[in-house]
């Protein structure tokens, strides 16, 4: 069974970058792999997703300011945003996905880890 | 603003039954299908229905789903205060090319 486990800063400066890793074990790297964060009391928000063959789709509000990538020997991918905000504040899961035309599920999920904004 | 909408809260005694809508459009749940997910407080979410009504192995019968047109509605049977949670219905937008969740709702067994 595959298992997700989020890493990174759990403190970003406004203006800097937030970058985030997700360790992939037990399982193929050859699926598709998203991002989702959920701010303090809020809902889920999707974030970007990559396949295998790094085909990505970004979510059109965050676009400008994220990269998702993918590295296959080292089984993991990783998140980078810019131009970090208050509102950036959330906790960030990784997870697994199954994308196959009109289906789209999260089927693994990490821990989630809390990243916060402030200076 | 979701563009597919929820109830923020929902409410039923135990041992009763409820229902979760999800509401969107054809470029979401009209044409995709629609996952659900359950949320306990402090956790991470978990996928509780996909491909709009079937269940991932070890999820009890009690949780149902369905689709109509551009609406879908979880079904949780039988409630229990562990069933507490914040409920997310996702799917996938044509227009926006992304993934979409609901605004969540938050059942409460009274």
């Amino acid at each position: 069974q595959v298992q997700l486990q989020e890493s990174g800063p759990g403190l970003v400066k406004p203006s800097g970058t937030l970058s985030l890793s997700c360790a992939v074990s037990g399982g193929s790297m050859n699926n598709w792999w998203t991002w989702v964060r959920q701010p303090p009391g809020k809902g889920l928000e999707w974030i970007a997703e990559i396949s295998h063959s790094e085909t990505i789709n970004y979510n059109p509000s965050l676009k400008s300011r994220v990269t998702i990538s993918v590295d296959k020997s080292k089984s993991q991918f990783s998140l980078e945003l810019t131009s970090v905000t208050a509102a950036d504040t959330a906790v960030y899961y990784c997870a697994k996905e199954v994308n196959a035309g009109p289906l789209l599920y999260m089927d693994v999920w990490g821990k989630g880890t809390t990243v916060t904004v402030s200076s | 603003q979701s563009v597919v909408t929820q109830p923020p809260s929902v409410s039923a005694a135990p041992g009763q039954r409820v229902t979760i809508s999800c509401s969107g459009s054809n470029s979401n749940i009209g044409n995709n299908y629609v996952a659900w997910y359950q949320q306990l407080p402090g956790t991470a979410p978990k996928l509780l229905i996909y491909e709009n009504n079937k269940r991932p192995s070890g999820i009890p019968d009690r949780f149902s789903g369905s689709k109509s047109g551009t609406s879908a509605t979880l079904g949780i049977t039988g409630l229990h205060t562990g069933d507490e949670a914040d409920y997310y219905c996702g799917t996938w937008d044509d227009s926006l090319r992304a993934g979409i969740f609901g605004g969540g709702t938050k059942l409460a067994v009274l």
